[in-house]
């Protein structure tokens, strides 16, 4: 059965740079890995979305290795605004799987 | 461009019940997905539908159900509501559906969901 694995919480001083890791084993050949993030009573933002090596934006980097089983998340110089759940998010194909799977979510906490 | 529109923003019922949840994605948008998230399962995918056709399903019983419209608006209903229903019900549109984008690189945006609770 499909599965995403986040860390369930991390903390962060402001101004660091913040690496998020999720773990995906059964991801599919043509598979993307999707980043949001998430404020409490509203819906998920999409940040980022990669399929392979590294893929930047103005707000996150990407890190997806050559076996593609893991990815990760990089905010750079977090700030308090940033304080949120992320989730990683990975299609999954193949019989008896739901086609999309989200991790737990990764509380991220920045402290001033 | 406007956002994904999900209403209402609060809804609150009593067991047994059914209720119907409206989305409206964002202009051009031909897939509509539905998700419940709740904190103890999380984001949890309902289904998916492309031109008004549902192409693909999550692990829900059959109380759950939707249908997209020609104009790719899309609502979710949820018949003989139980107390474990209660969660926040979030609605997400991209420009392909789930067996193109997951290769294509088309993300889902989602609205802010309509919360709702069973009495």
């Amino acid at each position: 059965l499909a599965k995403t694995t986040q860390p369930i919480s991390m903390d962060s001083y402001e101004g660091q740079e913040v690496n998020i890791t999720c773990s995906h084993n059964n991801i599919a050949t043509n598979d993307y890995i999707t980043w949001y993030q998430q404020f409490p009573s509203q819906g998920p933002r999409f940040i980022i979305q990669g399929y392979k090596t590294k893929v930047t934006n103005e707000v996150a980097s990407l890190f997806i290795p050559a076996d593609r089983k893991s990815s990760t998340l990089s905010l750079p110089r977090v700030s308090l605004s940033d304080t949120a759940v992320y989730y990683c998010l990975v299609g999954y194909r193949g019989s008896g799987n739901t086609p999309l799977v989200f991790g737990k979510g990764t509380r991220l906490s920045v402290i001033a | 461009k406007a956002g994904v529109t999900q209403t209402p923003r609060y809804l609150i019922k009593t067991r047994g019940q059914q209720v119907t949840l409206s989305c409206s994605p964002i202009s051009g948008h031909r897939s509509v997905s539905w998700y419940q998230q709740t904190p103890g399962q999380g984001l949890q995918f309902l289904f998916e539908y492309f031109s008004e056709t549902q192409r693909n399903k999550g692990n829900f019983p059959g109380r759950f159900s939707g249908r997209q419209f020609s104009n790719s608006r899309s609502e979710m209903n949820v018949s003989t509501l139980e107390l474990g229903d209660s969660a926040l019900y979030l609605c997400a549109s991209s420009a392909r559906t789930w067996a193109t984008w997951g290769a294509g690189g088309q993300p889902q945006h989602f609205g802010d969901g309509t919360r709702l609770s069973i009495l």
